[in-house]
């Protein structure tokens, strides 16, 4: 069955770095997504893109928050300046055209910023 | 306010006894309903999902939940647990309009241990 699958599976950094995560999402998907998970939260929506652009993002998402689909395959989340707070598990996400269809997660990629 | 509520933080059970996760929304028109689990170190794993039909549906790993709209609940049950179903549970709501795209709002997610 295809998968969503996201790298790193764990990035450490230093406050202030720019960090780049990626995640390939199944291939015939058209939406995709962002999410996040600070430890003992809940899981949180951060951004949705669909045809090149940003369909809808949370207030989370602010001017540090970037994405990107690069290339026919790839969908990256930069964070341009990371804050402690910025630590927490990304999950990508994606979703096909097709009525009724759930979304399809990633495992994830555990941020830890020092 | 769109909202999930799962008030059971932390559930154990005996394996081989039964499992009722409770999950309660607040949404404003008809929603999609979904369970995802999530086992240590994995991603989230769609368990079972509700759109539209019976009320009742059935998910993978033995799972079912029953979406009662009058109580505004989709509980997820499950008649006996082994012990690899110790994982943390969320329960999400998506916008029922027809469409692919799902933001969902999840809840807090309920941590289940299983004891021999």
């Amino acid at each position: 069955e295809p998968e969503v699958t996201q790298t790193p599976s764990h990035q450490v950094t230093q406050m202030g770095q720019e960090v780049i995560l990626r995640c390939v999402p199944i291939s015939n998907h058209l939406y995709f997504y962002w999410y996040r998970q600070i430890l003992g939260q809940k899981v949180e929506f951060l951004v949705s893109f669909y045809n090149n652009e940003i369909s809808e993002k949370s207030e989370i998402f602010d001017d540090q928050f970037s994405v990107e689909r690069p290339d026919g395959s790839n969908f990256t989340l930069k964070i341009r300046s990371t804050k402690l707070e910025d630590s927490a598990m990304y999950f990508c996400a994606s979703g096909s055209r097709a009525q009724n269809s759930p979304l399809h997660f990633g495992s994830g990629t555990r941020l830890t910023v020092t | 306010a769109q909202s999930v509520t799962q008030p059971d933080i932390h559930i154990t059970v005996s394996e081989g006894a039964s499992l009722e996760l409770r999950c309660n929304y607040s949404y404003g028109a008809t929603p999609y309903l979904f369970w995802y689990v999530q086992s240590p170190g994995q991603g989230l794993q769609l368990l079972l999902k509700y759109f539209s039909g019976d009320t009742l549906v059935q998910g993978i790993k033995g799972f079912e939940a029953e979406f009662k709209r009058s109580q505004s609940s989709f509980n997820l049950r499950k008649p006996s647990v082994h012990w690899s179903d110790a994982a943390e549970y969320f329960c999400a709501v998506g916008p029922n309009y027809g469409g692919a795209t799902n933001k969902l709002i999840f809840g807090t997610g309920t941590l289940l241990a299983v004891q021999p």
